[in-house]
Formats: structure tokens, sequence, C-alpha cells
């Protein structure tokens, strides 16, 4: 099973600020199936970001995707203040699917 | 519109069984994979299960291989998760999403708001 470690665990920044969240796999993911999601208290993960660099529909361009092999970004340009929020990572290989612990982007 | 409405979570007693329910709307739903994601009180996404769009194949999380089952009746638009011998760690929010795989990526682009079992004494 591939393992991915997202770091850091928190980011505090504050709003307009650019946000660079991290994602490391245990061994190497194929890009198309790296994904990313964004959680809000009470609400259903939301897809953000897949393969790893296209954004999901009506999500705006100040969210992007990077990465290939074992390391992948995400990158949020400006934060809004909507954008606070806890980010997940996660992959399909080899019949397996598996998640990062998440990165919470909290207010400075 | 995609829609995923889940249902049938309550609380159980360890040891016991329950059925989750996932009812689409919105999209031809015999023509996608689906998936259980759960979620324990306070912490991260966990993955649980899959199955393919004619349910000929079904792949599980380690943790509850063969006390889980996974199916689907594609005549009802209806994903469900049988789960027996529950366990107190089983706790969670239970999600269903929709799995969408093509030549050049794959994501779970669609997801219900999740329902919550408790396992507890």
């Amino acid at each position: 099973e591939i393992v991915l470690t997202q770091s850091p665990g928190t980011l505090s920044l504050s709003p307009g600020e650019r946000a660079t969240l991290s994602c490391r796999a245990s061994q190497s993911v194929s890009s198309s199936y790296l994904a990313w999601y964004q959680q809000k208290p009470g609400q259903a993960p939301r897809l953000l970001i897949y393969a790893p660099s296209s954004r999901a529909t009506g999500i705006p361009d100040r969210f992007s995707g990077s990465g290939s092999g074992t390391d992948f970004t995400l990158t949020i340009s400006r934060l809004e203040p909507e954008d606070f929020a806890v980010y997940y990572c996660h992959q399909y290989g080899s019949s397996s699917w598996t998640f990062g612990q998440g990165t919470k982007v909290e207010i400075k | 519109q995609v829609q995923l409405v889940e249902s049938g979570g309550g609380v159980v007693q360890p040891g016991g069984s329950l059925r989750l329910s996932c009812a689409a709307s919105g999209f031809t739903f015999s023509t996608n994979g689906m998936h259980w994601v759960r979620q324990a009180p306070g912490k991260g996404l966990e993955w649980v299960a899959i199955i393919w769009n004619d349910g000929s194949k079904k792949y599980y999380t380690d943790s509850v291989r063969g006390r889980f089952t996974i199916s689907r009746d594609n005549s009802k638009n209806t994903l469900y998760l049988q789960m027996n011998s529950l366990r107190t760690e089983d706790t969670a929010v239970y999600y269903c999403a929709r799995d969408v795989w093509t030549t050049d990526a794959r994501m779970l682009d669609y997801w219900g708001q999740g329902t919550l079992v408790t396992v507890s004494s």
C-alpha cells in the first residue's frame, strides 16, 4: 500500500498570502491518479485538483497542482477567506486507494 | 445535478451489523464505479471500498476485508455497504462517492453528505 505523507500538518497564514502544501508518496505514483480534496467543517470533501494539475469544475484558478513521481504540491496563490479548510491528497494504484492525513490551513 | 444521499447510520453495539445505503440521482448510475470513504471523529479520510460499475470487481481496505461487503443495485440506483462484526474503531461518518476513471485520470468527483455510524456499548 502506498502511504501519502502531507506537510505541514497545519499552515497558519493570512488572507492574501500564498499557501504551499506538500504530499509525498512512499513509492512512485502515477500522476494521472493523484488528486486533491478540500474539506470544510461539517461538510463532505470536494474535489479540487486531479491528474495532478487539472482543476475540477468550478474551482478558481488560484488553486494549482503540480508534481510527479513521489512529490506533489497544491498551491493556493492568494488565500481567500473561504479557502481556510483541510486539504487531502489522494492516490489510486494497484487496486488500492489511499489518502494523506491532511493539511489544515488556518487563519493566522 | 449529481446527488448522492446516504442513509442507514446509527448506534450499534460492538459485534453488531448495519447496512448503509447511498441513493444516486442526476447521472447514469450504471456507468460509474462507486466508493465508500469514512472519517472517524476529528480524524482524516480513510478509503473503505470500491465496486466497479457492473459489480464485477470489489476491493476493500485491509481493516474491513471479510467484515464489510460493498454491493449495488443498478436498477434502483443504489449503493450499499453491509457492515458486520462492527468494532468501536469503525465509528465514523461514512461517505459514498462517485468514481470517475478516464484514460488520463481517476478521481472521486461527487460525494454525499455522509451518515454517522457509532459503535458503542
